[in-house]
Order: C-alpha cells, then sequence, then structure tokens
C-alpha cells in the first residue's frame, strides 16, 4: 500500500527566516507528488507538482519543493516565510500514470511568528 | 478562475437520515472527487467519476454512494446518516488530459461542508 509522511504536526518558524516542510512518500513506479495549502475554513490550494524533469519544482507564491528519488522525499522551502504564510500544507502522492489512488498526508500545521 | 461550490458551509442532521451533499464546477472538468477530512488522518478518498454517470470506490466507500448526472455536478448521499460520519467533506475536480492519470493536472477544491451527525 502506497503512504506519505509527514513527520511534523507543526513548524514554527520566525518571519523572514527560511522554511521546511518535510515529506516523505512511499509508491510504487515513477511517483506523481504534489504540495497543497489549506487556509483556515477554506479548501485546499494548489502550490506545486512534481511529474518528470527538473527535480526542483518551483510554485506558486515563492515555495519550491526538491524531488529526491534515492530519499523518497519531497520537502516543501521558501527561502524567506511570511506570517501569510501561516497555515496547514499536505503532500499527495500517486504512483504515476494508471494510478486512481492519491495518497495524502496527515498535515503539517506552519505557524510563521512575527 | 475555476470554481468549485459545494451548496452547504455547514449541515447538522440526527442519526439515521439521509443526507445529500452538492458539489457543482464551473470548468467543464471530466473528474470529480469527493474527500472527507478529519484531524489527524489528512484527506480520504470516498469516490470519485471520471464522466458522467460513472463512478469509482476510492479508500472509504462504505455507508456512501454517489451520484453524478451531470458533468458539473456530483453528488455525495449518505443512505443513513451515523455519527461517525462526522466531518469536513471536500468536493474535487479537474480535467482530463488523456496522458494516463486521472492526477496530470491538479485538484481544485471547494470550501468544504462541516458535518455534524447527532
Amino acid at each position: 500500500a502506497q503512504s506519505v509522511a509527514q513527520p511534523e504536526d507543526q513548524v514554527n518558524v520566525a518571519e523572514g527566516n527560511p522554511l521546511t516542510v518535510k515529506c516523505t512518500y512511499s509508491v510504487s513506479g515513477n511517483p506523481y507528488l504534489f504540495w497543497y495549502v489549506q487556509y483556515p475554513n477554506r479548501g485546499l490550494q494548489f502550490l506545486l507538482k512534481y511529474i518528470t524533469g527538473d527535480n526542483l519544482v518551483k510554485g506558486s507564491y515563492g515555495f519550491e519543493a526538491e524531488f529526491n528519488k534515492s530519499q523518497t522525499s519531497f520537502h516543501l522551502k521558501k527561502p524567506s516565510a511570511l506570517v501569510s504564510d501561516s497555515a496547514l500544507y499536505f503532500c499527495a502522492a500517486c504512483s504515476g500514470a494508471g494510478s486512481y489512488q492519491l495518497t495524502f498526508g496527515k498535515g503539517t500545521k506552519l505557524s510563521v511568528i512575527p | 478562475d475555476v470554481k468549485v461550490t459545494q451548496s452547504s458551509r455547514y449541515l447538522v442532521k440526527r442519526t439515521g437520515e439521509k443526507v445529500f451533499l452538492e458539489c457543482v464546477q464551473d470548468m467543464d472538468h471530466e473528474n470529480m472527487f469527493w474527500y472527507r477530512q478529519d484531524p489527524g488522518l489528512g484527506l480520504r478518498l470516498i469516490y470519485f467519476s471520471y464522466d458522467v454517470k460513472m463512478k469509482e470506490k476510492g479508500d472509504i466507500p462504505e455507508g456512501y454512494s454517489v451520484s453524478r448526472e451531470k458533468k458539473e455536478r456530483f453528488s455525495l448521499i449518505l443512505e443513513s446518516a451515523s455519527t461517525n460520519q462526522t466531518s469536513m467533506y471536500l468536493c474535487a475536480s479537474n480535467p482530463s488530459y488523456g496522458l494516463g492519470s486521472i492526477y496530470d493536472s491538479p485538484l481544485h477544491f471547494g470550501n468544504g461542508t462541516r458535518l455534524t451527525v447527532t
């Protein structure tokens, strides 16, 4: 069975500092990987995805993520955190072409402290 | 911008009631999905549909059914609501690019329906 792990329930970072939200995955084949963000009382919004190509993926709002096949990781990063980045972040993975199962992690709450 | 609209933001229902959750998307997307979101469990797929009148079970279909009579509308039905179905329900849609996965394109989510079953 495939799985996605977000090892930190909460990440706290000072405004202006770099942030990292961690994600590791276990899927068969070549994975499709996604990051979504959820603001309070809202649905999820797409941030970025990796399907193929360059291991460093750039997305919305200055976020990026690096696909590391050997470590089966897809950590979300941003060079300088904003208070408005405070939200719940979800990593998701599926096993690529033909897959009907997209597995989400449990979510990481990011708090950016002014 | 894609808009996915869920008809109710909050619902309170009694045990045993039949409950309908409605979702409409305005971008002619082929694929539509129903998830439930519970703290500490992330999102779990209940059902999805890749075409009108077509449906597939997700990870947790028990106690639920769905209906897709028109392309823009995907309904989730709780035949007999139970307290363990108290949750946040999220509808999503995406277009099909025909590249081999229904997840070739990102999901667009509605704002959710928080259902409480008492």
